[in-house]
C-alpha cells in the first residue's frame, strides 16, 4: 500500500500563499487507482475536503475553496501539491494528504499522511 | 451540500460496555458513508466504507449499519485502544463532507 508524507512551511503570513507538497512512496502517482486528495483539519471547521487530482491531472475542488486552490502532480517526482492563495488565519489547521479509492463501487479516503500544521500568522 | 450531523457529540463509556455512535444526513445518502477513528496526534483511519464494510485489519467488534439518512457506529466491546473520536463521511453527493465527529472517552 502506498505511504505519504507531507511537507512544507509550517508558518505563512497572511494573504500570502500557502504550498504544501505529498510525496508518494510504495507506489506510482501515475497510477488509475487512486485520486490524490487534500483535506484540512481546524478546531473551528472540523474536516474539510479541499480537493483531489487524478494522474492525468483533471482536478476537482471544493466550491468553497475553489477560487483560491489550486492542486498539482509531478509525476517525475511522484509527488503532488497543494496551494492556497490569500491565506487568513481561519486556513490555520492541520493539513492531510490521502487517497481516495474505491473497493467496487464504495469510495473512502485510505491511506493518509500524518498531517503537517500550518500556521497562519504575521 | 450534504451535512452531516454526529450525537453525541461525547459519549462516556466504561471499558466492555457497549457504544452506539450515531450520523445523519441532511438528504440521503444511499449507503454511501464511511466512519474513521482518529486518535490524539494521529491521522484518521478508516474503519467503515459502503456504510458496513469493515475496512482492512478492522475488528469485528467495530459494526456499521443504516441508510439513506440514519447510520450508526457500533462498538461491541470497548477496548482501551478504542477510545478516540470518530467521524463519519459521505460520498454521495460533492463536495465529500465529514461530520462533527463524537469523542469516546471514559466513564
Amino acid at each position: 500500500q502506498v505511504q505519504l508524507q507531507e511537507s512544507g512551511p509550517g508558518l505563512v503570513k497572511p494573504s500570502q500563499t500557502l504550498s504544501l507538497t505529498c510525496t508518494v512512496s510504495g507506489g506510482s502517482i501515475s497510477t488509475s487507482d487512486y485520486y490524490w486528495t487534500w483535506i484540512r483539519q481546524s478546531p473551528g471547521q472540523g474536516l474539510e475536503w479541499i480537493g483531489y487530482i487524478y494522474f492525468s491531472g483533471n482536478t476537482f475542488y471544493n466550491p468553497s475553496l475553489e477560487s483560491r486552490v489550486t492542486i498539482s502532480i509531478d509525476t517525475s517526482k511522484n509527488q503532488f501539491s497543494l496551494k492556497l492563495t490569500s491565506v487568513t488565519a481561519a486556513d490555520t489547521a492541520m493539513y492531510y494528504c490521502a487517497t481516495f479509492r474505491r473497493i467496487t463501487y464504495r469510495w473512502f479516503f485510505d491511506p493518509w499522511g500524518q498531517g503537517t500544521p500550518v500556521t497562519v500568522s504575521s | 451540500e450534504i451535512i452531516l450531523t454526529q450525537s453525541p457529540a461525547t459519549l462516556s463509556v466504561s471499558p466492555g460496555e457497549r457504544a452506539t455512535l450515531s450520523c445523519r444526513a441532511s438528504q440521503g445518502v444511499n449507503s454511501h458513508l464511511a466512519w474513521y477513528q482518529q486518535k490524539v496526534g494521529q491521522a484518521p483511519r478508516l474503519l467503515i466504507y459502503g456504510a458496513f464494510n469493515r475496512a482492512t485489519g478492522i475488528p469485528a467488534r467495530f459494526t456499521g449499519s443504516g441508510s439513506g439518512t440514519e447510520f450508526t457506529l457500533t462498538i461491541s466491546s470497548l477496548q482501551s485502544e478504542d477510545f478516540a473520536v470518530y467521524y463519519c463521511q459521505q460520498y454521495d453527493n460533492w463536495p465529500l463532507t465529514f461530520g462533527g465527529g463524537t469523542k469516546v472517552e471514559t466513564k
